[in-house]
């Protein structure tokens, strides 16, 4: 699958609250999931990743949830602050590969001060 | 620790030219990718090598794109002749080979056909 970028879903969040980013993945056989930021002008930069045999994850400032049911996934940002202003991307790693990634479209952050 | 490398940052040349992009993984890493980002398509992966062997070219748009490893230190993506639709960024990203490693990205060369 293709991420489209043309139009991407933005969420707008004060400086100092918590962020949730949504995303909902096509493959009910995708057992890898990663959580990519990437800012302007940059590569997306690795964040955290989920395998299907959990439901909770749990880095710096960060939390993956993943419903495994309805086929989502989730990335928590506590506290967030201006260096978390990027586009978020989820990834989905299908069983039947070790390589080939199924991007989400994307979702802009902004942090309002 | 130094991630992944790519050179030029920026790239602008007229049509017909020859571009050559350059990528060095992470040290260790047996995977490399290359892709290409636009608005319209997103991230589209072009090239898969594992252990410096091309396993999926499948992206490659055209016979104009061309990709080598010639050992686990660096990669080459070239375009020849360059169009002006081939405008866009080109990353590369490097993995561990093992099941369920997440792929770490370069900074991208932004490239721009006149």
């Amino acid at each position: 699958g293709e991420s489209v970028g043309l139009h991407l879903p933005t969420l707008s969040v004060q400086e100092g609250d918590n962020s949730i980013i949504n995303c909902a993945y096509s493959n009910s056989a995708s057992d890898y999931f990663i959580w990519y930021k990437q800012e302007s002008g940059k590569g997306p930069q690795f964040i955290i990743d989920i395998r299907s045999n959990m439901d909770k994850r749990q880095g710096q400032r960060v939390t993956v949830l993943l419903n495994k049911t309805v086929k989502h996934l989730s990335l928590q940002i506590a506290a967030t602050q201006p260096g978390d202003s990027a586009v978020y991307f989820c990834a989905e790693l299908p069983g039947d590969s070790n390589y080939q990634l199924i991007w989400g479209a994307g979702t802009k952050l902004i942090i309002k001060p | 620790d130094a991630g992944v490398i790519q050179s030029p940052r920026h790239e602008v040349t007229e049509m017909g030219q020859e571009v050559t992009l350059r990528c060095k993984p992470i040290s260790g890493h047996n995977s490399l990718f290359w892709y290409r980002q636009t608005m319209m398509r997103g991230l589209e992966l072009l090239i898969y090598f594992n252990n410096n062997v091309p396993i999926d070219d499948s992206g490659m748009p055209e016979d104009r794109f061309s990709a080598k490893m010639p050992n686990a230190s660096f990669s080459t993506l070239k375009i020849q002749p360059s169009e002006p639709r081939d405008s866009a960024v080109y990353f590369c990203a490097s993995s561990l080979s093992s099941l369920n490693q997440p792929q770490h990205f370069g900074d991208g060369t932004r490239l721009s056909i006149l």
